[in-house]
């Protein structure tokens, strides 16, 4: 079974401030995926990173897959109530699943 | 488009009882996957299926079966119900396979008593 480790697992903040969730796994993945998840609703994807050393931006998230596509970071520059969810990343490897970490909870206070 | 839909929101069961949550998607996506939800635990995989016909056991899958008669329903169903499947319960859809997006449906809460 691959693992996904996800850090820290809550995070609270106040508006305007940085933060970064980490993704780590001792295992290779194809791809990985991140997703945020709103109360009472299914999660909705943000980006799919593929290559290793990969960088995306979406506005104010980057995403950075690692070199030996183990492990994924999400930096959020100046953070607004509406970052405020629940942050999984999902790594597709092996057997053709796809495994979620446990999921970073972010709470952004105005 | 409706993407994926759910029904019932909301269960609750009694332990023994046996249920089907019900799972569509009109994107024509070969790909359908369930998971369970749980506090601390992110999203487990439970069962899968890429294409009709076919279907696959998941990381969870004791306690619960399915089928895939159509592209697009994925019927989940529990066979004889227990406190320990007490959770919140997503399927989702995606075009080819797990490194696809996954679209998910609003999800199904589900209490065993």
């Amino acid at each position: 079974t691959q693992l996904l480790e996800q850090s820290p697992q809550f995070l609270s903040i106040q508006e305007g401030e940085n933060l970064t969730v980490y993704c780590n796994s001792s295992s290779v993945f194809s791809s990985l995926q991140w997703y945020r998840q709103e109360p009472g609703e299914g999660p909705v994807l943000l980006v799919t990173v593929v290559t290793g050393g990969e960088v995306k931006k979406l506005k104010r998230l980057t995403f950075q897959f690692g070199d030996a596509r183990k492990d994924s970071s999400l930096h959020i520059t100046a953070a607004q109530t509406g970052d405020t969810g629940l942050y999984l990343c999902a790594g597709d490897g092996s057997a053709r699943q796809l495994t979620f970490g446990s999921g970073t909870q972010l709470t952004v206070l105005p | 488009n409706a993407g994926v839909t759910q029904t019932p929101k909301f269960q609750v069961l009694k332990t023994g009882q046996s249920m089907t949550l019900q799972c569509a998607q009109d994107m024509n996506h070969e790909y359908m996957s369930w998971y369970r939800q749980d506090p601390g635990m992110g999203l487990r995989l439970i069962h899968y299926s890429v294409g009709a016909g076919i279907t696959d056991q998941g990381e969870v899958p004791n306690g619960y079966n399915v089928s895939r008669s159509t592209t697009e329903d994925f019927p989940l169903r529990l066979l004889s119900a227990a406190p320990s499947q007490t959770s919140v319960y997503f399927c989702a859809s995606s075009y080819s396979g797990a490194g696809n997006e996954q679209f998910f449906g609003p999800g199904t809460r589900l209490t065993v008593l």
